[in-house]
């Protein structure tokens, strides 16, 4: 079946701009997680959504960082005045229950702020 | 704060040789542990896991052995082979906290030559 997916695959963006990264997960998968994957600081956490419950923001950086997941399924991280610093990869990962231990990744959008 | 540390790469083996990436964790309760890789042109995908002291995880000829002792998952396996090239990524999560979010190392690129 289809896997987690991701759009664009590339983003290039001027400094300041605001940017949208989408997450199609795998379908029928409740838990949603986002990570971002950069040269400085490796593999971070970001924010996951479990159902309906209230998402864990823990990892997000700053508050120009922010996430939704609408109807369950599709979610998307929006990055207002992007900065340098921004530029990553961002991954994107579902698995069908949180109790689940296997978290399945999407091919990630690579994000470069000039 | 919970950590993972692994060996630095790259690691250059050759084809049939015995393969050792060491990873350390630093995390207070009952860490579950993750051996995830990323092939080429590929997203993360989960290689094996141990959920609790003493387990070993095995898969595709891999297998590490989760060492409470000694805080360490390391990853082996008897006979590498072209197709093992990859980033191999150790990861654990804090399940006992609730919450669902993998902690990474940083990551080992392994290259296996024929």
């Amino acid at each position: 079946g289809a896997g987690v997916s991701q759009s664009p695959s590339n983003k290039v963006t001027e400094k300041g701009k605001d940017v949208e990264l989408r997450c199609d997960p795998i379908s029928g998968h409740t838990a949603l997680y986002w990570y971002r994957q950069s040269l400085g600081q490796g593999l971070e956490f970001l924010i996951y959504f479990q159902g309906n419950s209230a998402p864990d923001k823990s990892g997000l950086p700053s508050d120009r960082f922010s996430a939704e997941r609408t109807g369950g399924s599709v979610s998307t991280l929006t990055i207002q005045r992007t900065q340098q610093e921004d530029s990553a990869v961002y991954l994107c990962a579902s698995s069908q229950r949180l109790t689940d231990y296997e978290q399945y990744f999407g091919p990630g959008t690579r994000l470069t702020v000039t | 704060g919970n950590s993972v540390t692994q060996m630095e790469g790259p690691v250059t083996l050759s084809e049939e040789a015995f393969l050792t990436i060491n990873c350390t964790y630093t995390a207070t309760g009952y860490p579950s542990l993750f051996w995830y890789v990323q092939y080429p042109g590929e997203g993360l995908q989960l290689l094996l896991k141990a959920t609790k002291a003493d387990d070993k995880g095995s898969n595709k000829g891999f297998e590490a052995t989760y060492r409470k002792e000694t805080t360490s998952f390391h990853l082996e396996k008897g006979s590498v082979q072209v197709s093992d090239s990859a980033v191999y990524f150790c990861a654990l999560e804090r399940r006992d906290t609730g919450r669902r979010a993998l902690t990474f190392g940083s990551g080992t690129r392994l290259q296996v030559q024929p």
